[in-house]
């Protein structure tokens, strides 16, 4: 079942301006991390944001994490071509001690227009 | 080092036949987990060994399953394909037990059932 919800489902921006995707999810979690995909190929780790965390910064990219609302925003800043792919954020939850079991929203497709 | 290795990239079969597929995880990593990943479904979570053991199973038919090697490689096999199982099957590997730093995913085995 999907636990993550990102919004927009599309995004298109020219090269330079800021991508932001959100995410909501449903249960009470460990960590909530963003993953990158390019056209149907293998998924990227961008970032990782812990549970008792609010902010995480990687290069380009800021992460908030509201878990009050249960939701997380990514912020892709200066946004080149190269950042066009699909966005995925996935949270770990703790269920019962296991681990292994990301649960994937439906993503973002963010196109960055040269 | 190496990332991780899923063979075969693409694979075509036939409905009823059988279908295993490959993942050799990073060097050192004992964690190995499987997804599906379909247009309609979104990415999916099926399986995830560490240790040779079966530690956490979504919520799959049992025509699904794996098993996890001694090296730390796992393989997944489908039985009684179906049309629906037309996928990318994606797998990934953690070396992290306790807390998840991320984690590092395949570029994924393209299954098309016909």
């Amino acid at each position: 079942s999907q636990q993550g919800e990102e919004d927009p489902q599309a995004l298109s921006i020219q090269e330079g301006e800021n991508a932001t995707m959100n995410c909501s999810y449903k249960t009470s979690i460990n960590n909530l991390q963003w993953y990158r995909q390019n056209s149907g190929r293998g998924l990227v780790h961008l970032i990782l944001i812990r549970s008792n965390e609010r902010e995480k910064h990687s290069g380009r990219l800021r992460v908030t994490l509201d878990t009050s609302k249960k939701s997380s925003s990514l912020l892709i800043t200066a946004s080149r071509a190269a950042d066009t792919a699909s966005y995925f954020c996935a949270t770990d939850a703790n269920y019962g001690g296991s681990q292994g079991n990301l649960i994937f929203g439906k993503g973002t497709k963010l196109s960055v227009k040269p | 080092k190496a990332g991780v290795t899923q063979t075969p990239r693409y694979l075509i079969k036939t409905r009823g036949q059988q279908v295993t597929l490959s993942c050799s995880p990073i060097s050192g990593h004992r964690s190995v987990s499987w997804y599906q990943q379909t247009p309609g479904q979104g990415l999916q979570f099926l399986f995830e060994y560490f240790s040779e053991t079966q530690r956490n199973k979504g919520n799959f038919p049992g025509r699904f399953s794996g098993r996890q090697f001694s090296n730390s490689r796992s393989e997944m096999n489908v039985s009684t394909l179906e049309l629906g199982d037309s996928a990318l099957y994606l797998c990934a590997s953690s070396g992290m037990t306790g807390a998840v730093i991320g984690y590092t995913f395949g570029s994924g085995t393209r299954l098309t059932v016909v």
